[in-house]
């Protein structure tokens, strides 16, 4: 079974950092390219940034590019994501993503909050 | 890169049928997308992928319940005999080699 666990969530101010981590295990992690989605309050869906799984190929949205970097780690089967910069628009849920090239986002974590307030 | 275009909210009565539409932008009619359901207060789920001829491939334990057709730069996620527990947001997907696309989703009430 597909479990992805997400960690490192939590209360930072405007221009300060904090990396998210996912644990994935139940597939080969190597295998599979993953992404960061995230839903702010009330609102929906945006992909935040993807990794091909080799880590070579990284992909960011227009909004976080310059300040969000993916990376990952095969031997620990861990996706990470390091966030500087933060704004208060950077507030939602951080979903952790498990991707397959022709079926889309196929696996999804159960998500860490991250506020970002004064 | 696409745009994908969902209806904000839908409504249907217990036990009948409702259907959303995922509109793909101009030029990107052939792309293949994925739905997605998100109850309240939990995480998404995959529903299934859904491809430019109809053909779709449902999740893991998605119920039967659950399908997918397509009209050219439409695609169409159709639950039948409708649940309590269907009621929830609906969002679907699409990507190209360097992005990642939602819908604005479609917020489904079971009346």
């Amino acid at each position: 079974e597909v479990q992805l666990l997400e960690s490192g969530g939590g209360l930072v101010q405007p221009g300060g950092s904090l990396r998210l981590s996912c644990e994935a295990s139940g597939f080969t992690f190597s295998g599979h390219a993953m992404s960061w989605v995230r839903q702010a309050p009330g609102k929906g869906l945006e992909w935040v940034s993807s990794i091909t799984g080799s880590g070579v190929g990284t992909y960011y949205a227009e909004s976080v590019k310059g300040r969000f970097t993916i990376s990952r780690d095969n031997s620990k089967n861990t996706l990470y994501l390091q966030m500087n910069s933060l704004r208060v628009e950077d507030t939602a849920i951080y979903y952790c993503a498990k991707l397959h090239g022709a079926i889309g986002t196929q696996n999804w974590g159960q998500g860490t909050p991250v506020t970002v307030s004064p | 890169q696409p745009v994908l275009t969902q209806a904000s909210s839908a409504s249907a009565t217990l036990g009948t049928s409702v259907k959303f539409t995922c509109t793909l932008s101009r030029g990107h009619s052939s792309y293949i997308i994925a739905w997605h359901q998100q109850q309240p207060g939990k995480a998404p789920r995959h529903l299934m992928k859904l491809e430019d001829s109809g053909s779709y491939t449902k999740g893991s334990g998605v119920p039967d319940r659950f399908s997918g057709s397509s009209s050219g730069a439409d695609r169409y996620l159709t639950i039948s005999n409708l649940q309590s527990e269907d009621e929830a947001d609906y969002y679907c997907e699409t990507w190209d080699s360097n992005t990642r696309v939602f819908g604005g989703g479609t917020k489904l009430t079971v009346l």
